[in-house]
């Protein structure tokens, strides 16, 4: 089946500074992955749609500019969050569908998430 | 009203009992629909995908479809202890769009 990998799987780091997840499809190209968010004990929540070669399409409240995502090659797409604050600390999970499985159509495959913390 | 709904929980049964989960979509026209499952501090996993009315069974899962009802639910046999998560509906509506539920949580008592 489709594999999502995510990284880093953790990261701490100081307020003001900025952070990048990666988030890679192995074995399938994706041209659009979905970035989501969750907060501890709510549910998923998607912040954006990133499309392999154009910009991301953002959910309503996100800030663009907060958020970036780039979607460079048909396998990686990056969230950076920039000048990171306490309040950004949250779990980050990466997704994406393999299109060319005709067993898993539509199936959504999730990368195993990277959890930030913003001291 | 949201598009996928689903009862929060926590919903709590014996081992060994069956547990029933329940979810409701409002977009009339969702062909997919899936059942994740999610450990806290993990990302989903998927357990079920259904797209025709009925009942899908694989191993001791069974999800079920009714879309004049606008309703699916996953039931669970011989729940065990380690089936205690979160567990996510979602539907692809019209848009093509992926819509998950709130989740809900289930806890297996030994």
């Amino acid at each position: 089946g489709a594999v999502v990998s995510q990284h880093p799987s953790w990261v701490i780091c100081k307020s003001g500074t900025s952070v990048k997840i990666e988030c890679r499809s192995l074995d399938f190209q994706a041209t659009t992955m979905f970035w989501y968010r969750q907060f501890p004990k709510q549910s998923l929540m998607l912040m954006a749609t990133s499309n392999e070669g154009s910009k991301a399409t953002y959910e309503q409240g996100v800030e663009k500019d907060k958020f970036l995502i780039n979607h460079a090659s048909l396998t990686l797409s990056t969230l950076t969050v920039t000048s990171a604050h306490p309040e950004d600390s949250s779990f980050y999970i990466c997704s994406a569908r393999d299109w060319g499985d005709s067993s898993g159509a539509n199936v959504l495959t999730f990368g195993a998430g990277s959890r930030l913390t913003v001291l | 009203q949201k598009e996928v709904e689903q009862n929060s929980g926590p919903l709590s049964v014996p081992e060994g009992a069956i547990a029933s989960l329940n979810c409701t979509y409002s977009d009339r026209v969702s062909q997919s629909f899936f059942w994740y499952r999610q450990y806290s501090g993990k990302s989903p996993e998927l357990i079920m995908s259904i797209y025709s009315n009925g009942d899908k069974e694989d191993g001791r899962f069974t999800a079920q479809l009714n879309k004049a009802s606008q309703y699916v639910s996953l039931l669970i046999r011989d729940s065990q202890p380690s089936d205690s998560a979160t567990y996510l509906c979602a539907v692809i509506n019209a848009g093509n769009m992926l819509t998950f539920g709130g989740g809900t949580r289930l806890m297996v008592k030994p």
